[in-house]
């Protein structure tokens, strides 16, 4: 049974600093998600990594992926309270089933 | 795109009833995922369908939850009886092949 877990759970930190939330899973899989979720809001699709080494980056964020590690980051760069939000990771079980990380709720204060 | 539309937004019924939650995926995607989420469990994946059939039913809890999809612009998750447990966030989901899952608004069920 696949098992994806987040760490931390929870992080408030102060704008402009930088900081990494770390996802790591269990099985073999290639293709891995990071989702944001706001209070009461839905899910909102932030990166796809495909492939070993994959980096992808939009803002502030940056994400990474090791797949022989099993192990996927979300760094976050100079944090600014609109990335005060829930970050989730999910990992491509077998064909197109997600397994959920626990989720990092990140606070950021100004 | 409208993107994903769930229907009700919100739902509050009494144990023992029957409760319909509707999703309405985004056109040409042909896959249709029903999330629910609790603090307790965080997000689970309930069932799946490609192109209309049910390919893994195994995160539904109880026969009591039921989830059909009579063609490509529409699904239903069914729970009856209803009962407190039950209460959650449900998300329906779509993608086009094995892609990226696009979430809709959610239904928030209370079941008192």
């Amino acid at each position: 049974e696949l098992k994806v877990e987040q760490n931390p759970l929870f992080l408030s930190m102060q704008e402009g600093k930088n900081y990494t939330i770390y996802c790591n899973y269990s099985t073999t899989s290639d293709r891995l998600y990071w989702y944001r979720q706001d209070p009461g809001k839905s899910l909102e699709s932030l990166f796809v990594l495909l492939s070993n080494g994959a980096v992808k980056q939009e803002g502030r964020l940056m994400a990474s992926l090791d797949t022989k590690a099993r192990l996927s980051t979300l760094h976050i760069t100079a944090a600014v309270h609109d990335l005060s939000a829930t970050y989730f990771c999910a990992v491509d079980n077998a064909g197109n089933m997600l397994t959920f990380g626990g989720g990092t709720r990140l606070m950021v204060k100004p | 795109d409208a993107g994903v539309i769930q229907s009700p937004r919100h739902e509050v019924t009494e144990m023992g009833q029957e409760v319909t939650l509707r999703c309405k995926p985004i056109s040409g995607h042909d896959y249709l995922f029903w999330y629910r989420q609790t603090m307790m469990r965080g997000l689970e994946l309930l069932i799946y369908f490609n192109n209309n059939v049910p390919i893994d039913d195994s995160g539904m809890p109880e026969d009591r939850f039921s989830a059909k999809m009579p063609n490509a612009s529409f699904s239903t998750l069914k729970i009856q009886p209803s009962e407190p447990r039950d209460s959650a966030v449900y998300f329906c989901a779509s993608s086009w092949s094995t892609r990226e899952q696009f979430f809709g608004p959610g239904t928030r069920l209370t079941v008192l």
